[in-house]
């Protein structure tokens, strides 16, 4: 099992581009969250899905859209990027207690 | 809204000494998870603690949720190089959104 996968590792955009985050799990969860994590800041949620099809806002929604087409599938779009979006986005999804985190999305905007 | 504090930011400590963090919610927790991240890495669950004063402990880790099930603490004894990194408490508050506390970032000095 390759648990939960994030692509891309790493990504630098120019102000106004637009992106699409990618999160797969292959552990048949229902539950998927997108964070973002600053320094000195935790992790803030974003938005997340209870399962294929739902959607629903966290803490930070905005600038920030998402769809869960796929079960295994969690997508984080920003539509027109800004400096105030740098940061690392991590992707989990939920077992029947604990969260099991992606790798991290490094993303710069300039 | 509901948050949980987590005290110290940061915590720097001779190696062998002992560490503890300590979290807060000003409303009751359903449960409250610890998570840690290594440096450059991802939130790995730990341990979960869902009854009011319940003490868990995995080797040189205690885990301590208080009576009120509004606090809890992670205190590790004789650190080691090994357990450099920020550690995380994370609370539900009755909902499938985890509320993740600021982490407390552990130096060891050898």
């Amino acid at each position: 099992n390759a648990g939960v996968t994030q692509t891309p590792k790493f990504r630098v955009l120019k102000t106004g581009q637009s992106m699409t985050l990618l999160c797969a799990q292959d552990m048949n969860h229902e539950y998927m969250y997108w964070y973002r994590q600053d320094p000195g800041m935790g992790l803030r949620l974003i938005h997340y899905s209870v399962g294929e099809g739902t959607t629903a806002k966290g803490e930070v929604p905005d600038g920030y859209n998402v769809s869960r087409l796929k079960k295994q599938n969690f997508l984080l779009g920003l539509e027109s990027a800004a400096p105030s979006q740098t940061s690392v986005y991590f992707c989990a999804s939920t077992g029947h207690r604990s969260q099991y985190f992606g790798p991290g999305t490094r993303l710069l905007v300039l | 809204g509901q948050q949980v504090m987590q005290i110290p930011q940061y915590q720097h400590v001779q190696e062998g000494e002992d560490f503890t963090t300590y979290c807060n919610s000003s409303t009751t927790l359903s449960n409250i998870q610890w998570y840690k991240q290594r440096p450059g890495g991802h939130p790995v669950f730990l341990i979960q603690l869902v009854k009011s004063g319940e003490v868990k402990k995995q080797k040189r880790l205690t885990f301590q949720f208080g009576e009120a099930k509004k606090n809890s603490s992670l205190h590790i004894t004789a650190t080691q190089t090994t357990d450099v990194g920020t550690y995380f408490c994370a609370g539900h508050f009755g909902n499938e959104k985890l509320t993740f506390g600021t982490g407390t970032r552990l130096t060891i000095i050898p």
